[in-house]
């Protein structure tokens, strides 16, 4: 398996734009994570999925930010519009149970 | 009060020398714990597992105390290429459907 796959690897965008965010989790997993890093506040659970279910969205900062999981393989957070503060660099995570949770290379944001 | 804490560091020591680290938890109920690692501009990996009776993986020993809530991981006879950032991690256990939580690491740098 490729691990948990991310893209893009870095993405620089205007401030008001949309962006999206991809994940490719390990095939077989039933957890997945996405995460936002920044020096300030370390790694924050933005939201978690369990069998493609949203269970816990209450990381997510702000109405701008929706996530989908519309199939196994597959997860998507969009940032809509877009704000300079909401640089940082975004991962994607995905796991069997509770057992290891295995990270993409992550996505690094810059807005400005 | 955060759900996992961790100083932040950054501990400053030299090669050789033994270090450790602390991390608390607040829920009582938390089943699963372990060490992550994180290289500079890198995702989180799995560094070890931590099991109720202590274990040890070469050079590292992790240990629990569910009755003050808290993990360590000590290193011996440290390297250069130990300097990293460390994160505790723990879950509540599979059958509260997962939400796993990352301390906000701490920072270690190896002198040589």
């Amino acid at each position: 398996d490729a691990g948990v796959i991310q893209s893009p690897r870095h993405e620089v965008t205007e401030m008001g734009q949309e962006v999206t965010l991809r994940c490719k989790p390990i095939s077989g997993h039933d957890y997945l994570f996405w995460y936002r890093q920044t020096m300030m506040r370390g790694l924050e659970l933005l939201i978690y999925f369990n069998n493609n279910v949203p269970i816990d969205d209450s990381g997510m900062p702000e109405d701008r930010f929706s996530a989908k999981m519309p199939n196994a393989s597959f997860s998507t957070l969009k940032i809509q519009p877009s704000e300079p503060r909401d640089s940082a660099v975004y991962f994607c995570a995905s796991s069997f149970r509770d057992t290891e949770a295995f990270f993409g290379q992550g996505t690094r944001l810059t807005v400005v | 009060r955060k759900e996992v804490e961790q100083d932040p560091g950054p501990f400053n020591v030299p090669e050789g020398a033994t270090v450790a680290f602390n991390c608390t938890y607040s829920n009582s109920a938390s089943q699963s714990f372990f060490w992550y690692r994180q290289d500079c501009r890198k995702e989180p990996k799995l560094l070890m597992s931590v099991y109720s009776s202590g274990n040890e993986d070469g050079r590292f020993t992790a240990q629990l105390n569910r009755a003050s809530q808290y993990i360590s991981l000590l290193i011996r006879d440290s390297k250069l290429s130990d300097s990293a950032t460390y994160l505790c991690v723990v879950t509540p256990g599979y059958s509260s459907a997962s939400k796993i939580i990352f301390g906000s690491g701490t920072r270690l740098s190896i002198r040589p």
